[in-house]
């Protein structure tokens, strides 16, 4: 079992309504999270990272980190074609100081 | 301003063989990282450096052998390459303390094929 899962999609959502993409994790000493999008063939960018409890928003872009639960969630709002790709998450490897452990994707894809 | 750069990009390997992948980076980072990708796997950590001079080992280590050669490079060898390390591999740097520090950015990745 990955220490990140995600719900591997496709997820499709009309484009200008809002997308959200979840995330869980096993740690609970866990203290951030990255979210990255990656275009087919391309590498992974970063979108957000978030590392408190509750909201953090960036343009359309709102991550939310619960702790309690242990999970994290991405929402997108107004959604546009050019947001279709693969989402992941990423959160440290237990035990391993600054590694990065990633879940393995959420495809969204934004329909006309 | 390069980033991580990775050579080479498209790599075809026969069975046993061997190769290193390089990378490189130019924003001063401590903290660097190979990672494989394979489809429905997603990214897993091979090896990881905190800083030059230390390695340790990621998800899925077995096969391969890393390089802290300075702050800039960090290398992966395939000492004989056996079908299943087909995969896209990726480099990633982070400048690697407190929490925000741990954002990774990557290189462009390599797409190896052993036949």
């Amino acid at each position: 079992q990955k220490e990140v899962e995600q719900n591997s999609g496709p997820l499709s959502v009309p484009e200008g309504a809002i997308a959200s993409l979840n995330c869980t994790y096993s740690d609970r000493g866990s203290q951030s999270f990255f979210w990255y999008r990656q275009y087919s063939g391309k590498s992974p960018e970063l979108i957000m990272f978030i590392y408190s409890n509750g909201d953090k928003e960036d343009g359309r872009f709102t991550a939310q980190l619960n702790k309690a639960s242990q999970y994290v969630s991405l929402l997108i709002r107004d959604s546009q074609p050019s947001d279709s790709a693969t989402y992941l998450c990423a959160g440290p490897l237990t035990g391993g100081g600054n590694k990065l452990t990633f879940g393995t994707g959420t495809q969204l894809k934004v329909e006309l | 301003n390069a980033g991580v750069t990775q050579t080479p990009k498209f790599q075809v390997l026969k069975t046993g063989q061997s190769m290193t992948l390089q990378c490189a980076q130019d924003m001063n980072h401590n903290s660097m990282y190979w990672y494989r990708q394979d489809p429905g796997m997603g990214l897993r950590l091979i090896y990881y450096s905190a800083s030059e001079g230390t390695t340790d080992k990621g998800e899925v280590p077995n096969g391969y052998n890393v390089s802290r050669l300075n702050k800039r490079e960090f290398s992966l060898r395939l000492e004989s390459a056996a079908p299943s390390q087909t995969s896209v591999y990726f480099c990633a740097s982070a400048y690697g303390t407190g929490p925000s520090n741990t954002e990774a950015f990557f290189g462009q990745g390599t797409r190896l094929t052993v036949v």
